[in-house]
């Protein structure tokens, strides 16, 4: 079955610091990716989705997302986090079964310290 | 566009009374989810509709739940009798073909039953 894993529940970076988020699938075929943030007291959006292609995916509010394979990574970034991006984040990974289904990971909020 | 529209946003009843929730998908869009956020389970697909047709409705929690989506729309979800572990935020998301496109979610609705 397909899962979805964020290995941190919090991170904490200072303003202007370069920010990783991770994120690891469990998916037997070719999955569709997603990042969402949800500010608080509002609805997932989302950032940036893989489906095929270039592995390296670029979103909005200057994130970006790689596709790694062989390690079932699909691991969000930024290079300079600003204190607006202090949210939580979603990792989902999608999949055909019978219809469509997204998974969502656990998320991981993200503190921005000034 | 007006973006998914939930009502209520807030709700707050006692144990054993009806609870309906409320959602207005985007115009045109023809797939429309709910899903259930809490601090324990996190973020949960409760049912999923593909042109008003249930397609996947394996996360509903149990017989209490139930949700109809009479057309393009509208859709609720209905909770009878509601428990104090039904408290939560209930999203409602649309897409335009069946998920793997990008969800939009609407405000959500935290409902607090006592």
């Amino acid at each position: 079955a397909q899962s979805v894993t964020q290995p941190d529940i919090h991170i904490t970076v200072s303003e202007g610091a370069s920010l990783e988020l991770r994120c690891n699938y469990s998916y037997g075929a070719t999955p569709y990716l997603f990042w969402y943030v949800q500010s608080p007291g509002q609805g997932l959006q989302l950032l940036l989705k893989y489906f095929s292609g270039d592995t390296l995916v670029q979103g909005i509010k200057g994130f970006e997302a790689e596709f790694k394979r062989s390690q079932s990574s699909f691991n969000l970034r930024k290079p300079s986090v600003h204190w607006s991006d202090a949210a939580e984040y979603f990792c989902a990974v999608g999949a055909r079964a019978g219809g469509f289904k997204t998974i969502f990971g656990a998320g991981t909020r993200l503190f921005v310290k000034a | 566009d007006a973006g998914v529209i939930q009502s209520p946003r807030h709700e707050v009843t006692e144990m054993g009374q009806e609870v309906t929730l409320r959602c207005k998908p985007i115009s045109g869009h023809n797939s429309l989810f709910w899903y259930r956020q809490t601090m324990m389970r996190g973020l949960e697909l409760l049912i999923y509709f593909n042109n008003n047709v249930p397609i996947d409705d394996s996360g509903m929690p149990e017989d209490r739940f139930s949700a109809k989506m009479p057309n393009a729309s509208f859709s609720t979800l209905k909770i009878q009798p509601s428990e104090p572990r039904d408290s939560a935020v209930y999203f409602c998301a649309s897409s335009s073909s069946g998920g793997l496109e990008t969800q939009y979610f609407g405000p959500g609705t935290r409902l607090l039953v006592l």
